[in-house]
C-alpha cells in the first residue's frame, strides 16, 4: 500500500543553519513525489515536485529535494533557512487510484532559533 | 496563477447545523478535492470530484456529502455537524491524471471549523 512517513514532528534549527526534512515513501512504481509548505493559518504552497529525469530537484525559496529511489526517500533541503521558513512542510506521493489522488505525509513543523 | 478560493475562513456552528463549504477555482480544473487536516493526522481525503457530477469517496467520507453542478465549484456538506468535526478544511483542484505537471494539487486557504 502507498504511504508517506514524516519521521520528525517537530525540528527546531537556528537561523542561517541548514535544513533537511526526511520523508520516506512506500510504492509500487515509480511515484511523483511533492513538497508543500503551510503557513499559520493558510493553505498549502507546492515548493517543489519530482516526476523523472534529474533527481535533483529545485524548488521556490530557495529549496532543494533529492530523489533516492533506492532509499526510498525524498529529503526536503535548504543550505541556510530564514525566519520566514517557519511552517509545516508536507511530503506527498502519489498518484494512486484512477484519479489524481495524492497521500500526504503527517507533517513537520519547523521552528526558526533567531 | 491558480486561484482556489473557499467561501469562509472561519465558522463556528453548533452541534446538529447543517455547513455549506464552498471552494472555487479558477483554471479550470477537472479534479476537485475536499480534505480536512487535524494536528498529527496530515490531511486526509474527504472526497474528490473527477467531472460535474462525478464523485468519489475518499478515506474519511462519514458524515459528509459533496456536490459539484458546475466544474469551477465543488461543495462539501455537512449535514448534521458534531464536535468531532471540527477541523480545517483544504480545498485543491488539479488536472486529470495523465502523468506529469497534471498531477499537481492547488490548495485554498483552509476553512477552521469549530463545532460547540
Amino acid at each position: 500500500a502507498q504511504s508517506v512517513t514524516q519521521p520528525d514532528i517537530h525540528i527546531t534549527v537556528s537561523e542561517g543553519a541548514s535544513l533537511e526534512l526526511r520523508c520516506n515513501y512506500s510504492y509500487g512504481a515509480t511515484p511523483y513525489l511533492f513538497w508543500y509548505v503551510q503557513s499559520p493559518g493558510q493553505g498549502l504552497q507546492l515548493l517543489l515536485k519530482y516526476f523523472s529525469g534529474d533527481t535533483l530537484v529545485q524548488g521556490i525559496k530557495g529549496f532543494e529535494a533529492e530523489f533516492k529511489r533506492s532509499q526510498s526517500s525524498f529529503n526536503l533541503r535548504k543550505p541556510s533557512v530564514h525566519w520566514s521558513d517557519a511552517a509545516e512542510y508536507f511530503c506527498a506521493v502519489g498518484p494512486y487510484s484512477s484519479a489524481s489522488k495524492i497521500i500526504f505525509g503527517s507533517g513537520t513543523r519547523l521552528s526558526i532559533r533567531p | 496563477d491558480v486561484k482556489v478560493t473557499q467561501s469562509s475562513r472561519y465558522l463556528v456552528k453548533r452541534t446538529g447545523e447543517k455547513v455549506f463549504l464552498e471552494c472555487v477555482q479558477d483554471m479550470d480544473h477537472e479534479n476537485m478535492f475536499w480534505y480536512r487536516q487535524d494536528p498529527g493526522l496530515g490531511l486526509r481525503l474527504i472526497y474528490f470530484s473527477y467531472d460535474v457530477k462525478m464523485k468519489e469517496k475518499g478515506d474519511i467520507p462519514e458524515g459528509y456529502s459533496v456536490s459539484r453542478e458546475k466544474k469551477e465549484r465543488f461543495s462539501l456538506i455537512l449535514e448534521s455537524t458534531s464536535t468531532n468535526q471540527t477541523s480545517m478544511y483544504l480545498c485543491a483542484s488539479s488536472f486529470p491524471s495523465g502523468g506529469g505537471i497534471e498531477e499537481t494539487q492547488y490548495f485554498g486557504p483552509g476553512t477552521r471549523l469549530l463545532v460547540l
